[in-house]
């Protein structure tokens, strides 16, 4: 069965600190993951998916298949940065259609 | 746009009550999903719609718990017969095309709380 694992609840960095937050994924097919972001009394959103190889707001994330992760990185933490976030993988939801299975979420504070 | 509309923000029922949560998706947006947030869990998937159509609802209990999306009209989570452990934020997303991209577009969630 598909499973997305972040095993970190919280994360604590000051600012400028790199930071990564972690993402591992049980899947059988070929994986499609992406990272949604919660800023404080904001909605969810989208922050970046791993097939557009793209930098966000500073964070990258490569995906790895030999070691099942989709690591969050970002070289220089801002406070603005202080958010919940998600790791999601997209699984098939009957027929051609699609479902994201969330992680638990990690929790970032970016101290001043 | 106003994106995905939910409400009631809040709800409060007691024991046995019946709970009613409605969404609104984005304008164009046909595929609706509803996602729960248990105290200290993660977003648990609960139902994918479309109009008119139930895709899937592997997430969904198997009892007191249903989920419809109307030709017209919001798509609603209906809970019969609450209990204090149906207490949680109800989240509602929308995309118009079935998380093919991946991206979902969430609301503001609906927070229950059974006494």
């Amino acid at each position: 069965a598909q499973r997305v694992t972040q095993p970190e609840k919280l994360l604590s960095v000051f600012k400028g600190a790199p930071v990564e937050l972690k993402c591992n994924y049980s899947y059988s097919g070929s994986p499609e993951l992406f990272w949604y972001v919660q800023y404080s009394r904001q909605r969810l959103q989208l922050l970046l998916r791993h097939i557009s190889r793209e930098s966000i707001k500073g964070f990258t994330a490569d995906l790895n298949k030999g070691e099942t992760s989709f690591h969050l990185k970002k070289p220089f933490a801002q406070e603005e940065d202080s958010a919940m976030y998600y790791c999601a993988l997209n699984t098939p939801s009957g027929g051609s259609n699609y479902k994201l299975t969330f992680g638990k979420g990690t929790l970032l504070t970016v101290n001043p | 746009n106003a994106g995905v509309m939910q409400n009631p923000r809040h709800l409060v029922r007691r024991r046995g009550q019946e709970a009613r949560l409605r969404c609104s998706p984005m304008k164009g947006h046909s595929h609706v999903y509803w996602y729960r947030q248990l105290p200290e869990e993660g977003l648990k998937f609960m139902v994918y719609l479309q109009k008119e159509n139930i895709i899937d609802e592997s997430g969904m209990p198997k009892e007191r718990f249903s989920a419809e999306f109307p030709k017209e009209g919001p798509s609603i989570l209906r809970i019969q017969q609450v209990v204090r452990g149906d207490s949680a934020a109800y989240f509602c997303a929308s995309s118009p095309t079935g998380s093919s991209t991946g991206e979902l577009f969430f609301g503001e969630g609906s927070r229950l709380t059974v006494l």
